[in-house]
């Protein structure tokens, strides 16, 4: 049974640095047949893809244009996780953050607890 | 980026009605079309995959149907537990979008 289990703080400060960690348990973060992703879920845009990180033959990224010049995701193999890291955070990337699994036929089958991040001094 | 949109925004409907939400994208998506079912607090649940694949363990009375453009969602006879919001998502391209969601209530 595949499971996601989200860490990270809570409240960031702006212009800060927001960073989360997404643990894979029943699968591999460097499985060739599937994909992680970050999503975020906010009343004012809704559910928001951020980017997604898989292994095939070598790594590849995505990144959404909204946030491409302040992100990074990155997998861990050696804990078998891989993180969220968004820069120069403002209060309007206040949100529930979402990790979740992407299958071969491109459907969101697994998804972590999300996580309420608040940015404010 | 494609654009998803859905309608109605919201429905109240009784227990045991069938119910229909539509969800349009701005380009031919061919069959690259999911449902998700969110709960208040909880993560999105895949409900249909590939426009019209029930995901494994869910009742029979989920259904979807479509292709290019315009997909539904079905619900066959609606159940207390049905109570939920419902989001589209097309994965034919990226970024990959979400509709705004349909906010199911019961009667």
């Amino acid at each position: 049974q595949v499971q996601l289990q989200q860490s990270g703080p809570g409240l960031v400060k702006p212009s800060q640095t927001l960073s989360l960690t997404c643990a894979i348990s029943g699968d591999s973060v460097s499985s060739n047949s599937v994909a992680w992703i970050w999503i975020r879920q906010s009343p004012s845009r809704g559910l928001e893809w951020l980017g997604r990180t898989y292994y095939r033959s070598k790594w590849y990224n995505d990144y959404a244009v909204s946030v491409k010049s302040r992100i990074t995701i990155n997998p861990d193999t050696s804990k078998n996780q891989f993180s969220l890291q968004l820069n120069s955070v403002t209060p309007e990337d206040t949100a529930v953050y979402y990790c979740a699994r992407v299958r071969g036929d491109d459907a969101f089958d697994i998804w972590g607890q999300g996580t309420m991040v608040t940015v404010s001094s | 980026d494609i654009q998803m949109t859905q309608s109605p925004s919201s429905l109240s409907a009784s227990v045991g009605d069938r119910v229909t939400i539509t969800c349009r994208a701005s380009q031919s998506i061919s069959s690259y079309l999911n449902w998700y079912q969110q709960k208040p607090g909880k993560a999105p649940k895949l409900l249909i995959y590939a426009a019209s694949s029930l995901q494994s363990g869910l009742p029979s009375r989920f259904s979807g149907s479509g292709s290019g453009t315009d997909f539904t969602l079905t619900i066959s006879s609606l159940q207390p537990e049905d109570s939920a919001t419902y989001y589209c998502q097309q994965s034919y391209s990226t970024p990959l979008t979400f509709g705004p969601g349909t906010k199911v209530d019961i009667k």
